[in-house]
């Protein structure tokens, strides 16, 4: 399997900060990651697929970046409206597919 | 636009078989993957297995042994059967459409507690 860590597991930001996440793979996935928000009760929503491209109706205030093993995923001005838990997910090894441990983002 | 709404038992007795069905609307299930997913209470996501519209399958090795997922495009349903449930198969198990691997929508997910 491909692990996926996350960090941090959790953070707390004020309104209109710059928030950062990070996903790690246990191996090099090329640009094979997608990241997801889950609000509090609802299913998760894609927001960013293949390592950098914006789902379309997305916010462009997020963004992703990098490849092969180390990715980020970045909040340019954290809004009220973005709390919630954010996932990675690896599609480069289809058995299994799998998603980084979550990001809870909470505001300050 | 596209809907997912998953539909079965929310309560399934130790050691028997957990089924559930993902009715889509809005589109067909031709031509696309669908998937299962779950999460456990307060836990993070679990990809369970996928099936295309033809019928091709890929499941987690993990749950291989107990998983089977089907199609029915008569009726624009995909069905996920979990046999030998127990407690630790207690989730959320939400469907979702894939694309390129990618799970672009997504229905609002159903509770499925095991009871002993």
């Amino acid at each position: 399997d491909v692990q996926m860590t996350q960090s941090p597991s959790s953070l707390s930001a004020s309104v209109g900060d710059r928030v950062t996440i990070t996903c790690q793979a246990s191996d090099d996935i090329s640009n094979h990651l997608n990241w997801y928000q889950q609000k509090p009760g609802k299913a998760p929503k894609l927001l960013i697929y293949d390592a950098s491209n914006l789902e379309a109706g997305v916010p462009s205030r997020f963004s992703g970046s990098g490849s092969g093993t180390d990715f980020s995923f970045t909040i340019s001005s954290l809004q009220p409206e973005d709390i919630a838990t954010y996932y990675c997910q690896q599609y480069d090894n289809l058995r299994p597919l799998t998603f980084g441990g979550g990001t809870r983002v909470e505001i300050k | 636009q596209i809907q997912l709404q998953e539909s079965g038992p929310g309560l399934v007795k130790s050691s028997e078989t957990l089924s559930l069905t993902c009715t889509v609307s809005g589109g067909s299930i031709s031509g696309y993957y669908w998937t299962w997913i779950r999460q456990p209470p307060g836990k993070g996501l679990e990809w369970i297995g996928y099936i295309y519209y033809s019928g091709r399958t890929n499941f987690n090795p993990s749950l291989e042994s107990r998983v089977t997922i089907s199609v029915d495009t008569s009726k624009n349903q995909f069905s996920l059967n979990l046999s030998s449930v127990t407690a630790a198969d207690t989730a959320l198990y939400y469907c979702a459409r894939v694309v390129r691997f990618r799970f672009d929508r997504w229905g609002q997910g159903t509770l499925v507690t095991v009871s002993s």
